[in-house]
């Protein structure tokens, strides 16, 4: 079975600092791996999507990374803002077309 | 625009009552998903569909149904709902040809008392 861990599991940072999210999984055998952002309340909202041939993908101020063969993605954000607080989640897709959820990393950016 | 709608956005139920969650989409995806967010815990699988009249079970189906028969629209049901079932309830879509990953709706909070 899937797991998926997410470290660190809340983070509080000033405003401006670059930050890294880690996101690691036991089952290597994974199709695509999606990068969501949830706000309190809120829905999820897709930042980035690696695809199975794919190494990385960038958007703005982020960068996701993958690396299958060791289990683990990570999630760069640039130059942090007040306007990043939020949760952030990693789902790697399963061989049967599923995500797999790991717990999120709550970020706090303070202004 | 086009997504997913899910309806309603909030619910209150007393013990035992029955209800249905419709999620609609409209970008003629083949693969559709209910999922459970609890406090603190990831998103859950509770059952998925790989397309019209289909259905699956995901890792938490026990006292939920679900049916497929629009390809468009995934209905999920609890027909005695329990204190456990309070959560908040997410439908996504999937199509796996496109390969341009998943699109979630906002979300179903639901209160059995």
């Amino acid at each position: 079975k899937q797991e998926v861990t997410q470290i660190p599991a809340a983070l509080s940072v000033p405003e401006g600092e670059n930050l890294v999210l880690n996101c690691s999984f036991t089952d290597s055998a994974i199709y695509n791996l999606q990068w969501f952002r949830q706000d309190p309340g809120k829905g999820l909202t897709s930042l980035l999507l690696i695809q199975s041939s794919q190494r990385e993908q960038t958007s703005g101020r982020l960068n996701a990374s993958l690396d299958k063969s060791s289990g683990r993605s990570t999630l760069y954000i640039a130059a942090s803002q007040p306007g990043d607080s939020a949760t952030y989640l990693c789902a790697p897709e399963d061989s049967s077309y599923k995500l797999i959820f790991g717990s999120g990393t709550r970020l706090l950016v303070r202004p | 625009n086009a997504g997913v709608t899910q309806t309603p956005k909030f619910r209150v139920l007393k013990t035992g009552q029955s209800m249905t969650l419709l999620c609609a989409q409209d970008m003629n995806h083949e693969y559709m998903y209910w999922y459970r967010q609890d406090p603190g815990m990831g998103l859950r699988l509770i059952h998925y569909s790989v397309g019209e009249g289909t259905t699956a079970k995901g890792e938490v189906p026990d006292g939920y149904n679900v049916s497929r028969l629009k390809k468009q629209n995934f209905l999920l049901g609890l027909e005695s709902a329990a204190p456990s079932q309070t959560s908040v309830y997410f439908c996504a879509s999937n199509e796996v040809e496109a390969n341009y990953g998943y699109t979630f709706g906002s979300g179903t909070r639901l209160t059995v008392v």
